[in-house]
């Protein structure tokens, strides 16, 4: 496989379910994104991983866990949702911090909470 | 704080004509600055980039862009639109902390 690889592509869980998406990059990048996409809202980006240490958290509650066991490896870890948490959650990845340049995405997980 | 505006939310355009999508930034000194498409059901990929030199810039599937700064504008175009360009775009910024913030995005719709 090449390219960053998510999965679920699609989610239903309920406000008291836990659950994990997963995400995976064939790029041998050692930056590693998690962004939330909502309609109608531009892009929020909610962690970002450097060489497996966590560099931001941007004031996400704590419902989402994040976790990056090795660099090639992004975990979104879910609990106790609401419903206005349904949105496409997308990876990405970058050669560097920052990518001065290219992120490379995967296609999303779709996460609906009823 | 760094910031990007796309002022249209819908764009609609028959193929074959020229497009153009806008784009503002607000930073304080000259950002990177990128156009990312997004295709239904599918993650971003970036169009093309711009961090220093040539204004204008050109990119992946024909696209290009210029960069004025005096307008604060990084504004996409594309002479001749096909169908399977129809998509959602999307402008972006980074600056000095590495962070990359997108705009709301334009939705590009063709007619045949």
């Amino acid at each position: 496989e090449t390219g960053v690889t998510q999965t679920p592509r699609h989610l239903v869980m309920g406000m008291t379910n836990k659950k994990s998406l997963k995400c995976e990059q064939h790029l041998g990048h050692n930056a590693m994104y998690w962004y939330k996409q909502s309609a109608k809202k531009p892009l929020e980006l909610m962690f970002v991983y450097s060489l497996e240490e966590r560099v931001e958290n941007n004031s996400v509650p704590s419902r989402f866990s994040p976790e990056c066991p090795n660099s090639s490896h992004l975990f979104l870890h879910l609990h106790t949702l609401q419903p206005e948490d349904s949105a496409l959650y997308l990876c990405a990845s970058s050669q560097i911090l920052g990518g001065v340049g290219e992120l490379f995405f995967g296609e999303g997980s779709r996460l609906t909470v009823l | 704080a760094q910031s990007v505006t796309q002022p249209d939310i819908h764009i609609t355009v028959s193929e074959g004509a020229s497009l153009e999508l806008r784009c503002n930034y607000s930073y304080g000194a000259t950002p990177y600055l990128f156009w990312y498409v997004q295709s239904p059901g599918q993650g971003l990929q970036l169009l093309l980039k711009y961090f220093s030199g040539d204004t204008l810039v050109q990119g992946i599937k024909g696209f290009e862009a210029e960069f004025k700064r005096s307008q604060s504008s990084f504004n996409l175009r594309k002479p001749s639109v096909h169908w399977s360009d129809a998509a959602e775009y999307f402008c972006a910024v980074e600056g000095r902390d590495d962070k990359i913030i997108f705009g709301k995005g334009t939705r590009l719709h063709i007619l045949p």
